[in-house]
């Protein structure tokens, strides 16, 4: 059971640069999430998809795009990116409202 | 909106200590309340969880009542272990929370158990 797949684990990125981050899960979920980790605040929303071709922005958004061609993937796409943007970024995904939401082992960036 | 109060920590403990890590939360309606845990390098994995009022979620020696009347859902274990050391959230999924799913969650606890 392959579940919530992220790649890259790890990518350093120079400020500026453009880059993707792929999310997949093989669990037929609806719903999928992007969620940045920071040190001393938890997990914060940036975007988040309940269905293929539905996308609607979270917490913090501002530097992100996301799309939803598939059920499976809901790749992050970072467009120029700053150093405030190094963290850590999870991809989540769940069958409905209140259930329960399955994580990707997380991608760490850093922006230089 | 909905919001999640935990301790922060770090909370570090000797093995076979007793442990309560405390959360409360504020939203509107009946939410589900979860556990989550994060151990090193690794995403957030479910822990436990309990979708109505007085439910008692458990799970490898975890516990958590949701108590609607002081809106608390602490975790606890009787005894923990060195293997126990971990980021531990709070979360609920309700009305007003974000993302597809309206989960919430709390800021995250450290907890390092010591042998």
């Amino acid at each position: 059971n392959a579940g919530v797949t992220q790649t890259p684990k790890f990518q350093v990125l120079k400020t500026g640069q453009s880059m993707t981050l792929q999310c997949a899960q093989d669990m037929n979920h609806e719903y999928m999430s992007w969620y940045r980790q920071d040190p001393g605040m938890g997990l914060r929303l940036i975007h988040y998809s309940v269905g293929a071709g539905i996308t609607d922005q979270g917490e913090v958004p501002n530097g992100y795009n996301v799309s939803r061609s598939t059920t499976e993937d809901f790749p992050l796409r970072l467009l120029s990116a700053a150093p405030s943007q190094t963290s850590v970024y999870f991809c989540a995904s769940s069958y409905g409202w209140g259930t329960e939401a399955f994580f990707g082992q997380g991608t760490r960036l850093t922006v230089v | 909106g909905d919001s999640v109060t935990q301790m922060e920590g770090p909370v570090t403990l000797s093995e076979e200590a007793f442990l309560t890590i405390n959360c409360t939360y504020t939203a509107t309606g009946y939410p589900s309340l979860f556990w989550y845990v994060q151990y090193p390098g690794e995403g957030l994995q479910l822990l436990l969880k309990a979708t109505k009022a007085d439910d008692k979620g458990s799970n490898k020696g975890f516990e958590a009542t949701y108590r609607k009347e002081t809106t608390s859902f602490h975790l606890e274990k009787g005894s923990v272990q060195v293997s126990d050391s971990a980021v531990y959230f709070c979360a609920l999924s309700g009305r007003s929370g974000g993302g597809a799913d309206g989960l919430t969650f709390g800021k995250g606890t450290h907890l390092i158990i010591q042998p």
